[in-house]
């Protein structure tokens, strides 16, 4: 079965400098991954997600993701952070690309300070 | 606008009665989700539906129940024999492609 382990429940990070969450993945096969974000009681965003094209992903509001396979990480990253990146991020790994439940990590926050 | 939508935002019940969430999508989509979120534990799935009059049990569907009368809608009742209902519920829809959207979520206090 698969899973997914993110690295820190917490992540504070100052205004303008890098954003880094880390996820790790276990699967017995090429997975299909996922980052979502979350703000304050609301849904689900999606950010970007790997199908198995480009293992560098680019996603909305300036996130990208790269897939290492010797690794098995799928880490998210941004150059600079904005105070408006302050919320809950998800990574989640799928082995089918569509219809098939997700599998998600625990999340982790991060907080963005002035 | 294509979406999802959950109502109520809010839901507040006494213990030991059953309550409906509602879920409706018109995205057109085969599969529905329904994830419970508490804090510190990620989403943790309850059911799902992969097409209409089907639907499978998650991790936690024990003492809850769905139906799937029709593709755009999912209701959920979370019955009298969950333990801890109080929660967030988020519900989400999928394409072939494989990305999930998910509606604004249900916020379930039981007291």
């Amino acid at each position: 079965a698969q899973s997914v382990t993110q690295l820190g429940s917490h992540v504070s990070v100052s205004e303008g400098a890098l954003v880094l969450l880390r996820c790790n993945y276990s699967s017995s096969v090429p997975p299909y991954l996922f980052w979502y974000v979350q703000y304050p009681n609301q849904g689900l965003q999606l950010l970007l997600k790997y199908t198995s094209a480009a293992t560098l992903v680019k996603g909305i509001n300036g996130f990208e993701a790269e897939f290492k396979k010797s690794e098995t990480s799928f880490h998210l990253t941004k150059p600079s952070a904005h105070m408006s990146d302050a919320a809950e991020y998800f990574c989640a790994v799928t082995l089918n690309s569509g219809n098939t439940p997700l599998v998600f990590g625990k999340g982790t926050r991060l907080s963005v300070i002035a | 606008d294509g979406g999802i939508t959950q109502s109520p935002k809010y839901l507040f019940r006494k213990e030991g009665q059953n309550v409906t969430l509602s879920c409706e999508q018109n995205l057109n989509h085969d599969a529905m989700y329904w994830y419970r979120q508490d804090p510190g534990q990620g989403l943790r799935l309850i059911y799902y539906s992969q097409i209409v009059n089907d639907f499978q049990k998650g991790d936690i569907a024990e003492g809850y129940s769905v139906s799937r009368e029709k593709k755009e809608s999912f209701p959920l009742t979370v019955t009298s024999a969950q333990k801890n209902p109080t929660a967030f519920y988020l519900c989400a829809s999928s394409s072939r492609v494989g990305e999930q959207y998910f509606g604004p979520g249900t916020r379930l206090t039981v007291t």
